[in-house]
């Protein structure tokens, strides 16, 4: 069965640290994709990056890296140099196969104070 | 706005109601999904439009749940006999292709609280 784990419930740092958020998933499948979304306050879920099984390269976007092992089923995800307007809750999904839909996992809660 | 819309924002009703909840996804989007996220979980797979017809609802957790969509836009999501644990944030998004090739945009959700 599918599954994501994200252990951390809740991070909290100080602005200009920096954060990884981590993410273990389970599938029996050879092809999925694997997602992060950022879920601010206001409750809208915001795509962050998609990776597929075949793809281990690892990703920068501005402040924003991505570590995809599938030797330790893991797709972590950090944060450098955090800032305030970071605070929110990222979650990690996998999909269901290669067409399946999204196995979400239970959410970090991020704070990032000043 | 351009985003996707869904109403009401905030519905709450008593054990055993009628409840129908409504996506207006982004124009032009032909694929549309529906999710519900509870206190402290991430959002569950609930039914997947592709057009009209539900390519996927395996996700919806028994029969009181039925979605619709008629004419490939808009969508409703309906609960019948609502119980206290249909309480969640249900929460609506669009694509324009698949979740493998589009980006999935989610509206803000519907909080459900069922008394």
């Amino acid at each position: 069965a599918q599954k994501v784990t994200q252990a951390q419930t809740e991070i909290s740092v100080v602005e200009k640290e920096d954060v990884t958020l981590d993410c273990v998933y389970e599938t029996r499948d050879t092809t999925y994709y694997l997602f992060w979304y950022k879920q601010p306050p206001s409750g809208e879920l915001v795509f962050l990056i998609r990776r597929n099984s075949f793809d281990e390269q690892n990703e920068i976007s501005g402040r924003y890296s991505w570590n995809f092992q599938k030797s330790t089923s893991s797709f972590n995800f950090t944060i450098t140099a955090s800032q305030v307007v970071d605070s929110a809750v990222y979650f990690c999904a996998l999909s269901r196969g290669s067409q399946g839909n999204l196995i979400f996992g239970k959410g970090t809660k991020l704070s990032v104070k000043p | 706005g351009a985003g996707v819309s869904q109403t009401p924002s905030n519905k709450v009703t008593e054990k055993g109601k009628y409840v129908e909840l409504r996506c207006d996804p982004i124009s032009g989007h032909t694929a549309l999904y529906w999710y519900r996220q509870s206190l402290g979980q991430g959002p569950e797979f609930l039914i997947y439009f592709q057009g009209t017809g539900a390519a996927d609802d395996s996700g919806l957790p028994n029969d009181r749940f039925f979605a619709v969509r008629p004419e490939g836009s808009v969508s409703t999501l309906k609960i019948q006999r609502t119980e206290r644990g249909d309480s969640a944030v249900y929460l609506c998004a669009s694509s324009s292709g698949t979740l493998y090739t589009g980006e999935l945009f989610f509206g803000e959700g519907s909080r459900l609280t069922v008394l």
